[in-house]
């Protein structure tokens, strides 16, 4: 079973940039979600989508993220302009469905670096 | 609201002797709890998770983990390390409750194994 994909694994850009991240969950699985993780501190959940319904965006800062899961299967986070604090690593994750109170397979994560 | 604390940002530890990584809680709900690891440059994996039953719960690759509800912990525990386990230990808490799937991560505890 192929695990949950993420692209690019890498990004630099500058500040006041734009760029965007993409993630293909497991097979089948319903709910995907976006965490970003800065250096030395847990991962923290930007957004969590039921299929293409968003689920929970409380702590997405949407003046300059955007995220979208259009055909309920693969996603795109966006940035939009960057600022040196959005530095992380974001990581995507999915699970099998809501009230499934079990495992979130996540992403190898990607990495970005604002300068 | 939920949080996590990890009490050791790093633990040291000679190969083959014991590790206990400390995590504690708080929330007003009753919660399920998860124990994650993450290898360099690679996402989180799930080690072990306690949702009901039994307080001590059992993983992968050797590791387990005890709830103590009146101390609101869930210690993480392997009575011998291996190089291998070189990592970051994220501890992680969620609601019991159906939808609400929302990790809480702790800071992280950094495993280093010597030889």
């Amino acid at each position: 079973e192929a695990g949950v994909a993420q692209s690019p694994r890498y990004k630099i850009i500058e500040k006041r940039q734009s760029v965007a991240f993409w993630c293909n969950p497991i097979s089948g699985h319903a709910t995907l979600y976006w965490y970003q993780q800065i250096l030395g501190q847990g991962p923290k959940l930007l957004i969590q989508f039921q299929n293409n319904g968003v689920v929970d965006d409380s702590q997405l800062p949407k003046d300059r993220f955007s995220a979208e899961r259009l055909k309920g299967v693969d996603s795109t986070l966006k940035i939009q302009p960057a600022k040196l604090e959005d530095s992380a690593v974001y990581l995507c994750a999915s699970s099998l469905a809501r009230g499934y109170a079990g495992e979130q397979y996540f992403g190898p994560g990607t990495r970005l670096t604002v300068t | 609201a939920q949080s996590v604390t990890q009490l050791d940002s790093q633990v040291p530890v000679f190969e083959e002797a014991p590790v206990e990584l400390r995590c504690n809680y708080s929330s007003s709900v009753s919660v399920y709890l998860f124990w994650y690891v993450q290898y360099p440059n690679q996402g989180l994996q799930l080690l072990l998770k306690y949702l009901s039953g039994s307080t001590l719960v059992k993983g992968i690759n050797g590791f387990e983990a005890e709830f103590n509800k009146s101390q609101t912990s869930f210690h993480l525990r392997k009575p011998s390390v291996h190089i291998s386990d070189t990592a970051e230990y994220f501890c992680a808490v969620s609601d019991r409750v159906f939808g609400n799937e929302k990790l809480t991560f702790g800071t992280g505890t950094r495993l280093t194994i010597i030889p």
